[in-house]
């Protein structure tokens, strides 16, 4: 069974730079699936961030497309979430999941417990 | 502004049914298959329902996936005050080559 646990710092400043991991156990990230990030603010929905395929194929958000970089790392099973120029508007809980793609209509398959992301000086 | 339109809120008596409607269109809910997951205040989302339809191993039969067009329901008998949650459906924008959610229905049982 497939474990996805989401680390990294819970501050960052306005205008730095938000980087998060996620370490998968129970399934290879190079076979099968997408890698991918959803994140929630207090009290709304759920925004799809991105994901990667087999650490190489991606796909992101047209929002947030200009700021976000997804990597794999197969070496150590993780793959990670960079967003740049952060503002008070990208606080919120970051979940890092499993996804089918898009012939399956993305489906979210399993969810990290989330980590949440507090934006301020 | 969510790309898939779902009302805010549902309520309906224990015991009885619920449906949770999701709004999309022809680029998105129409062509393609539709996800709905169930999310407890404070834990992560879970997937109840995938294509559409199907349900996840250990997602009992109260729970049913449909669609018609560019809408998909989400049904729910037999309400426990264990099923009160916020309710999502997702799927694939093809527009966008992009997951897309709804805002979320929150379900209260009385």
């Amino acid at each position: 069974q497939v474990e996805l646990q989401e680390s990294g710092p819970g501050l960052v400043k306005p205008a730095g730079t938000l980087s998060l991991t996620c370490s998968v156990s129970g399934h290879s990230i190079s076979r099968n699936y997408y890698w991918g990030w959803i994140r929630q603010p207090p009290g709304k929905g759920l925004e799809w961030i991105g994901a990667i395929y087999q650490s190489v194929i991606t796909y992101y958000n047209p929002s947030l497309k200009s700021r976000v970089i997804i990597s794999g790392d197969t070496s150590n099973n993780q793959f990670s979430l960079t967003l740049t120029s952060v503002t008070a508007a990208d606080a919120a809980t970051y979940y890092c999941a499993r996804s089918q793609g898009p012939a399956f209509g993305g489906v979210i398959v399993a969810w990290g417990k989330g980590t949440t992301v507090t934006v301020s000086s | 502004q969510s790309v898939l339109t779902q009302s805010p809120s549902v309520s309906a008596a224990a015991g009885q049914k619920v449906t949770i409607s999701c709004s999309g269109s022809g680029s998105n809910i129409e062509n393609n298959y539709v996800s709905w997951y169930q999310q407890v205040p404070g834990t992560a989302p879970k997937l109840l329902i995938f294509d559409t339809n199907k349900r996840p191993s250990g997602i009992p039969d109260r729970f049913s996936g449909s669609k018609s067009g560019t809408s998909a329901t989400l049904g729910i008998t037999g309400l426990q005050t264990g099923d009160e949650a916020d309710y999502y459906c997702g799927t694939w924008d093809n527009s966008l080559s992009a997951v897309v959610f709804g805002g979320g229905t929150k379900l209260t049982v009385l």
